[in-house]
């Protein structure tokens, strides 16, 4: 079944510099990528999303890349602040006609230092 | 639009003993997701519907779980005996009827913290 890996699980960044997290899936069907944020105790909550027709996309920033040929899939920040301090967690969606299936990464715990 | 709305926010029990979840996913969300998030860890699909159907229900512990969204609208989440390693955070999810513009995106509600003693 899809598997989706993640990387690192800890990353603690100076402020103001930037932060990648890494992750890679098994399932080359896989064509939607979302990646969350989640804030201690609360949900997780859709910050970027990225499909597989698309290697790059950026939002303010934040950004994403998608390599289909590796199956690997990155969220970058930029410009860090304490605010991004939460677990980031990816994930991998197969789509089918009318419903998807997605699988999560372990979670990356990114702590913005002052 | 009001988000997904899940009860209890938090539930202790002792081992053996039963629990059940609800969800009321956003109006007119097609597709409903139980997850269960272990400490440290990514959610992990536990069942999903479409409607009042079973889409996906392959990791669910269905010797001790059971789910059921009988009018396709809200759902309830089972479980008949609790074991220790089910304290989790059970996380109910919703999204649309898939079109090109939703991107499968999921609405998480606030989830229910269950601790098992």
């Amino acid at each position: 079944g899809e598997n989706v890996e993640q990387h690192p699980s800890t990353l603690s960044v100076q402020e103001g510099d930037s932060a990648v997290i890494k992750c890679t899936y098994s399932d080359s069907a896989s064509n939607y990528f979302p990646w969350y944020k989640q804030e201690l105790g609360k949900r997780p909550q859709l910050i970027i999303d990225i499909r597989s027709n698309v290697g790059e996309k950026k939002d303010q920033r934040i950004a994403v890349t998608l390599n289909k040929t590796a199956k690997h899939f990155s969220l970058h920040i930029t410009e860090t602040q304490p605010e991004d301090s939460a677990v980031y967690f990816c994930a991998a969606s197969i789509s089918y006609s009318s419903a998807s299936k997605i699988i999560f990464g372990s979670g990356t715990r990114l702590s913005i230092r002052p | 639009e009001a988000g997904v709305a899940q009860s209890p926010r938090y539930k202790i029990i002792e081992k053996r003993q039963s629990v059940a979840f609800w969800c009321n996913p956003i109006s007119g969300h097609a597709t409903l997701y139980w997850y269960q998030q272990i400490l440290g860890q990514g959610p992990k699909l536990l069942i999903q519907f479409q409607n009042n159907g079973v889409v996906d229900d392959s990791q669910l512990p269905k010797d001790r779980f059971s789910a059921e969204r009988l009018k396709g609208v809200d759902s309830t989440l089972k479980i008949q005996p609790a074991k220790l390693e089910d304290s989790a955070v059970y996380l109910c999810a919703s999204s649309p009827t898939r079109t090109s513009q939703n991107l499968d995106e999921q609405y998480f509600g606030p989830g229910t913290r269950l601790t098992v003693t």
